[in-house]
């Protein structure tokens, strides 16, 4: 399966409210597509798991949707420590794991 | 809390093996599953394999090939050779692992290895 994440680069500012969207180049099982989050010089952290279940930790202004083949991570009100990188990543046939491109969400 | 600490050699020549081990601290290493995740500069993340604590393992059929994943669980470690790189191979290679394979809640730092001569 193929992720393809768009857009490739988002730019706002804070406090508004991003989209960003993930493509399966097949049908997936909701339970298998989660969201990462990376910053400059870190590890990815785990956002969202199951296409909408906040991981440990995580604040409500994210939040994941989407089945079938068309997913999204809403970011409701952007704070600055929000511009990042964000991945989308499913588990599945072979390779039994992929990743998206990345979106990337800079300040305007 | 679960935590991951790559070692790894920094810089590795071409056609040589790199060997990477992470270790586990701060929680259980039994039913978890192991992986692990390369990102080339400036690109996406990659996977590369996992390995169950009880041995079972799996590999990226682009690499599967080249790499090795083992574990030993008495110390808290698994580990992967990756045999003939290149240029290629040079990235931050990460540990990552959870309760479940669909998805990684703890992350290592990250162990930068320069593939050059």
């Amino acid at each position: 399966i193929v992720l393809t994440q768009s857009p490739g680069t988002l730019s706002l500012s804070p406090g508004e409210r991003a989209t960003l969207s993930c493509r399966a180049s097949h049908i997936l099982s909701s339970s298998y597509l989660a969201w990462y989050q990376q910053r400059p010089g870190e590890a990815p952290r785990l956002l969202i798991y199951g296409a909408s279940n906040r991981a440990a930790g995580i604040p409500e202004r994210f939040s994941g949707s989407g089945s079938g083949t068309d997913f999204t991570l809403t970011i409701s009100r952007l704070e600055p420590e929000d511009f990042a990188v964000y991945y989308c990543q499913q588990f599945g046939s072979s390779p039994r794991v992929t990743f998206g491109p990345g979106t990337k969400v800079e300040i305007k | 809390q679960v935590q991951l600490q790559e070692s790894g050699p920094g810089l590795v020549k071409p056609s040589e093996t790199l060997s990477l081990t992470c270790t586990v601290s701060g929680g259980s290493f039994s039913n978890y599953y192991w992986n692990l995740v390369r990102q080339p500069p400036g690109k996406a993340l990659e996977w590369i394999g996992y390995i169950y604590y009880s041995g079972s393992t799996d590999s990226n059929p682009s690499l599967k090939s080249r790499v090795t994943i083992s574990v030993a669980a008495s110390k808290k470690q698994f580990s992967m050779k990756l045999t003939s790189v290149t240029a290629a191979d040079t990235a931050v290679y990460y540990c990552a692992g959870g309760l479940s394979n669909y998805y990684y809640n703890y992350w290592g730092q990250g162990a930068l290895v320069t593939v050059s001569s």
